[in-house]
């Protein structure tokens, strides 16, 4: 199973100022997710991270709020820009074990916005 | 379009008992995988167990069993002597195969196991 690891693990932050939550997994993975878990919801995907490309972005998420940089097989960074108590949530790094398809998930950013 | 149904918000059990977590799915795909995550309040996610649309026999992976009917298009998650670290929230969730490979999540169980 690979091992993720996420930075910060939580975070308290003020309206209008941006954070990056970074994402190292232990060995090389093709796909990387990035997933927001809003309170008391389940999980919506924001976009999916490949390296040496664009990140591909979910209806209702776009580059310039969620900007994605994927540097190589095993790390990623989540910014979230210019924000708003409403971005209040736990922000989740995953990756895909090829084979069933399971996802691997990081512990999780709990960020909030005053 | 895919769609994962869980009708159970919370649910509260007494220690040892056997819990079923409900989940209901809904797919036009023949090939589809069905996931089971746990989520304790420390905000990780937990995956418990796997069903392949075209596996014969229900998952299993120690107390915790899939009753997978194809047929309803459900795939309930079984705990069988349940403990207080159970205590968590539970996602059910089905992939699928598109250009981007996703999970589509249910909104989640909330289990609370009483002492």
């Amino acid at each position: 199973s690979a091992v993720i690891s996420q930075k910060p693990s939580r975070d308290i932050c003020q309206r209008g100022t941006s954070l990056t939550i970074q994402c190292q997994v232990d060995s090389q993975v093709t796909m990387m997710f990035w997933y927001r878990q809003q309170p008391g919801q389940s999980l919506t995907l924001i976009a999916t991270a490949n390296q040496g490309s664009e990140a591909t972005y979910e209806s209702g998420f776009v580059i310039d709020k969620f900007p994605i940089s994927r540097p190589n097989l095993t790390f990623s960074t989540l910014t979230v820009s210019n924000m708003s108590p409403e971005d209040s949530s736990i922000y989740l790094c995953s990756v895909l074990r090829q084979g069933i398809g399971e996802l691997f998930f990081g512990e999780g950013s709990r960020l909030t916005v005053l | 379009a895919q769609k994962i149904t869980q009708t159970q918000p919370g649910m509260f059990v007494q220690e040892k008992e056997a819990v079923t977590l409900d989940c209901t799915y809904d797919t036009s795909d023949p090939s589809y995988g069905l996931f089971w995550y746990k989520q304790p309040s420390s905000g990780e996610m937990i995956f418990l167990i796997y069903q392949g649309s075209y596996d014969q026999q229900n998952a299993t992976e120690g107390r915790y069993s899939l009753n997978f009917q194809k047929a309803r298009k459900s795939a309930n998650l079984v705990i069988s002597a349940s403990q207080l670290g159970d205590s968590a929230m539970y996602f059910c969730a089905i992939s699928i195969m598109d250009s981007n490979y996703q999970l589509i999540w249910g909104a989640g169980t909330k289990l609370i196991i009483k002492p």
